[in-house]
């Protein structure tokens, strides 16, 4: 069963625009971790915003929030004011700590564009 | 301070050829995971190292071989390529805890990645 879903592709948005990357999870176990990572073209993987499942608030990076509602398993990222640098490949991903070690779980992605 | 660094950053090999990628952690670093990325996917696990030894493992067949070493560097060997090896392979590294202490964010910190190609 998949536990990461990105729902969304691709999404398209004007520069200076806001704009939300959908991201739901499953998992039975009570303590885990919930990342955003940004993948240009260059391919590195760049750690944006984390979100612990015992966190109270809602993570917040600069111009990143992490909208989090536990209840419906959502951890959607926020982007204000997007520039043209935010063009590229956004992954949500979790990790699952289990006795052995920490994997992380990746979604397939959302590619974002960023217009001028 | 130096990221995590992985050579080579591109390679190409032929079918049934072994091959064998490289990662240094970053500073402080002592966990060394490595991830495949086909193309247009997200990264899926293949396995993690802590204290030298495969401590968790992805599906992925016995082909996939790794090992770390005392100064926490990593290796990710690959026999017998085959054509559907061709990806990115990310290591990345993170600082190991404990899970009954609360961990907070121990995000894992990637590498610019090896592209190999097998044809």
């Amino acid at each position: 069963a998949q536990k990461i879903t990105q729902t969304q592709p691709g999404m398209f948005v004007q520069e200076k625009e806001a704009v939300t990357l959908d991201c739901t999870y499953d998992t039975s176990d009570p303590s885990y971790g919930l990342f955003w990572y940004k993948q240009p073209s260059s391919g590195e993987m760049i750690f944006l915003i984390y979100q612990g499942s015992y966190d109270q608030q809602n993570a917040t990076e600069g111009r990143y929030s992490l909208n989090f509602q536990k209840a419906r398993k959502s951890a959607n990222l926020v982007i204000s004011a997007s520039q043209l640098g935010d063009s590229a490949m956004y992954f949500c991903a979790m990790r699952e700590v289990n006795q052995a070690g920490t994997a992380l779980i990746f979604g397939k992605g959302t590619t974002l564009s960023v217009s001028s | 301070d130096a990221g995590v660094t992985q050579s080579p950053t591109h390679l190409i090999k032929t079918r049934g050829q072994q091959v064998t990628l490289r990662c240094s952690p970053k500073s402080g670093h002592d966990t060394v995971s490595w991830y495949q990325q086909a193309l247009g996917q997200g990264p899926q696990f293949i396995f993690q190292y802590y204290e030298e030894e495969e401590r968790q493992r992805g599906n992925f067949p016995d082909r996939f071989s790794g090992h770390q070493f005392p100064n926490y560097s990593s290796e990710l060997n690959v026999n017998a390529l085959l054509l559907g090896d061709s990806a990115l392979y990310l290591c990345a590294s993170s600082l190991h805890r404990d899970r009954g202490r609360h961990w907070g964010n121990t995000e894992a910190f990637f590498g610019q990645g090896t592209r190999l190609t097998v044809v």
